[in-house]
């Protein structure tokens, strides 16, 4: 079946660490994943996506990266800050399904001072 | 910076009873979603909305649900008889086109059914 799932519920890291959020995803057929992030009384935000011919792609901070032989995506974050804090979603969009993404469970972030 | 919103921010309602979200997509965006989020959940796909029909459509999405772009600004999501597992927090999405992995999401409605 199709599932994108996340190996940890919460992280808690200090201010100025680096952070590495993990996702499962179970669809080989998947174009984009895509990773978002969700403050507290917030709707998702996009931070980031890659295309499924990928391995790496750097933003501002940020880095994802796709394996695709054990289908694995995770999420760097560099020098974390306060403001990093909330929970990160992946989520992915299957070839010919450009109408809908589907999420993954969510993991939260917490910084530390 | 153009962003989504949606009204109300809370909504509570008896069971069986009609209620209607609403959203105001960015001016420019084509592509219409409606996601939900049961508190502690992942976030799931409803409903897509483009050209003025349903693109697709999730399970969640029965005949109860219906949405609506009334006019040129609003896109409605409307539940006819509320039930208590509808209880949820609404998220109104939009995407101009080309770019549907980049999502813009409204701040949602909290639906609460009693």
């Amino acid at each position: 079946g199709e599932s994108v799932g996340l190996h940890l519920p919460t992280l808690s890291v200090q201010e100025g660490d680096n952070s590495i959020i993990n996702c499962a995803y179970s669809n080989s057929a998947s174009d984009y994943f895509i990773w978002y992030k969700q403050e507290s009384g917030k709707g998702p935000q996009f931070i980031i996506d890659i295309r499924s011919n990928m391995d790496k792609r750097q933003g501002q901070r940020v880095t994802v990266l796709l394996n695709k032989t054990v289908k694995h995506l995770s999420l760097q974050i560099a020098a974390t800050q306060p403001g990093d804090s909330a929970v990160y979603f992946c989520a992915e969009i299957f070839s010919g399904g450009y109408n809908k993404l589907i999420f993954g469970a969510g993991t939260r972030l917490a910084v530390h001072p | 910076e153009p962003e989504v919103t949606q009204t109300p921010s809370h909504q509570v309602t008896q069971m069986g009873q009609e209620v209607i979200l609403r959203c105001v997509p960015i001016s420019n965006h084509l592509y219409f979603y409606w996601y939900r989020q049961i508190l502690g959940q992942k976030v799931e796909f409803l409903v897509s909305f483009y050209n003025n029909e349903i693109s697709e459509k999730s399970e969640i999405f029965d005949d109860q649900f219906s949405v609506e772009r009334p006019d040129g600004s609003n896109f409605t999501l409307k539940i006819r008889s509320t039930k208590l597992e509808d209880s949820a927090m609404y998220f109104c999405a939009s995407t101009a086109g080309g770019d549907h992995e980049k999502l813009f999401f409204g701040s949602g409605t909290q639906l609460s059914v009693l």
